[in-house]
C-alpha cells in the first residue's frame, strides 16, 4: 500500500531565504508525482509534474527532482517572497488516475 | 478556457438531507476525479469517472454515496442522508486523456457542512 510523508509539516522562513520541501513514498512503481499549492480556502495549484522517467523539473523559482529507486521528492523553491506562503503537497500516481496526497508542508514566509 | 468548475462553493445541510455537488470539467476534458480533504487531514481519493463510466470508485464509502459522469452535463457527486462526519472540502479535478504527463486540474472545491 502506497504511502506519502512530507516533511516538515510546517516551516517558516525569512523572505529571500531558499525553500527546501520533501516528500517521500513507500512503492516506487508509480506513473508520476505532481507537487501543488493550496491556499487557506481555496483548491489546489499545480506546480509542477514529474514522469517517472524524469529526475527533476523545473519551472521560473520552483525546482522539483524525483529519486524514484529512494522514494524521494525534493521541492526547491529560490529566494522566497511572503506570496509563496501556502501549503504545499505532493501527491504520486501509481494507479491510473488515483493520486495519492501526502499531508503536506505549511510554509509561511516572513517579511 | 474556464478551469474545473465546482458549484456550490458553500454548502450547509441537515442531518438527513442530501446534498448534490457539481462538477463541469474543463473542455475538452473526458476524466473527473473527485476527492475528499477532511479537516485536519489530506486529500483523500473518491471516484474516477469518465463519460458514463465508473473507471475507479475504490475510496468512495460503501453507504449513502454516489458518483454520475452523464454524457451530457456536469459530474454529480451525490450524499444521502448526510451526518456530520460528512462535513468536509470535496474537490473535483479533469483531465483530457489518463498519460504519464497528464497534469489533473483542480476546482476551488465544494465545502459542505452539516449541522
Amino acid at each position: 500500500k502506497q504511502e506519502v510523508t512530507q516533511i516538515p509539516a510546517a516551516l517558516s522562513v525569512p523572505e529571500g531565504e531558499n525553500l527546501v520541501l520533501n516528500c517521500s513514498f513507500t512503492d516506487s512503481a508509480i506513473y508520476n508525482l505532481q507537487w501543488f499549492r493550496q491556499d487557506p480556502g481555496k483548491g489546489l495549484t499545480s506546480l509542477l509534474l514529474i514522469q517517472s522517467s524524469q529526475r527533476e523539473q523545473t519551472s521560473g523559482r520552483l525546482n522539483a527532482s524525483l529519486d524514484k529507486s529512494s522514494g524521494r521528492s525534493t521541492l526547491y523553491i529560490a529566494a522566497s517572497q511572503p506570496g509563496d506562503s501556502a501549503t504545499y503537497l505532493c501527491a504520486v500516481e501509481n494507479t491510473r488516475g488515483k493520486l495519492q496526497f501526502g499531508a503536506g508542508t505549511q510554509v509561511v514566509v516572513t517579511p | 478556457n474556464a478551469g474545473v468548475m465546482q458549484n456550490p462553493r458553500h454548502l450547509v445541510r441537515r442531518r438527513g438531507q442530501e446534498a448534490r455537488l457539481r462538477c463541469s470539467p474543463m473542455k475538452g476534458h473526458s476524466h473527473v476525479y473527485w476527492y475528499r480533504q477532511l479537516p485536519e487531514e489530506g486529500l483523500k481519493f473518491m471516484v474516477y469517472l469518465q463519460k458514463e463510466n465508473i473507471i475507479d470508485e475504490s475510496g468512495m464509502p460503501k453507504e449513502r454515496f454516489s458518483a454520475e459522469f452523464p454524457k451530457e452535463g456536469p459530474s454529480i457527486l451525490r450524499i444521502q442522508q448526510v451526518v456530520r462526519g460528512d462535513s468536509a472540502a470535496y474537490f473535483c479535478a479533469s483531465s483530457p486523456v489518463r498519460a504519464q504527463n497528464t497534469e489533473a486540474f483542480f476546482g476551488q472545491g465544494t465545502r459542505l457542512t452539516v449541522v
